[in-house]
């Protein structure tokens, strides 16, 4: 069983877009982690939230945790080509990580 | 400070042979977890070290097995291999304490099973 899904799976989008990505669950989780993957690489960890409904920002990237700490969002301005990647948000159950679905992203120039 | 190194990047195997991969942590982190990274089925868990005593596990079979040492470097075996078993391995090492924490990840272990 799936606990966390990411929405879209996959995104193309031109340089200079917009882009949202969701991680959805039903469970509650104590904190959430968003990390990108790029292709041989081991997953790289951008940012933890921790809060319901916490905000954080990154440069162009925007993290979200839902108020009920269940879900969390990873908004993206002015993507450019080198966020191209595999975006995996993961949900820490204090014993485990549960990583969501992933979302590929693909940005040309 | 160096980053969590796995060993070999890459690995042929045939179907029914074991196979161990290595992993070093990053100094100071007394935590250890192993996933495996299919298309299909995405990241799972398999287990984590913390203190060479094996924390959590996976849902996987008992073919996949793992270890800790002292110096906490951590070693995954899997026996009788099976074709489902081509993947990308990956460990991650977290200072540990209550909760698995942040997780720094290797750059895994391509193993191939033909």
């Amino acid at each position: 069983t799936q606990l966390l899904e990411q929405s879209p799976q996959f995104l193309s989008i031109q340089e200079g877009e917009n882009l949202t990505v969701y991680c959805n669950s039903s469970s509650v989780f104590s904190s959430l982690q968003w990390y990108r993957q790029e292709p041989g690489e081991g997953p790289v960890l951008l940012v933890t939230v921790v809060t319901g409904g916490e905000v954080k920002k990154l440069k162009r990237l925007t993290f979200q945790f839902g108020d009920a700490r269940k879900d969390s969002s990873l908004h993206i301005t002015a993507a450019q080509p080198g966020d191209t990647g595999l975006y995996l948000c993961a949900g820490d159950m204090t014993d485990k990580l549960i990583f969501g679905t992933g979302t590929r992203l693909q940005v040309f120039p | 400070k160096a980053g969590v190194t796995q060993t070999p990047r890459y690995l042929i195997k045939t179907r029914g042979q074991q196979v161990t991969l290595s992993c070093s942590p990053i100094s100071g982190h007394r935590s250890v977890s192993w996933y495996q990274q299919t298309p299909g089925q995405g990241l799972q868990f398999l287990f984590e070290y913390f203190s060479e005593t094996q924390r959590n596990k996976g849902n996987f079979p008992g073919r996949f097995s793992g270890r800790q040492f002292s110096n906490s470097r951590s070693e995954m075996n899997v026996s009788t291999l099976e074709l489902g078993d081509s993947a990308l391995y990956l460990c991650a090492s977290s200072l540990g304490g209550l909760s698995i924490g942040e997780q720094y990840f290797g750059p895994g272990t391509r193993l191939t099973v033909t």
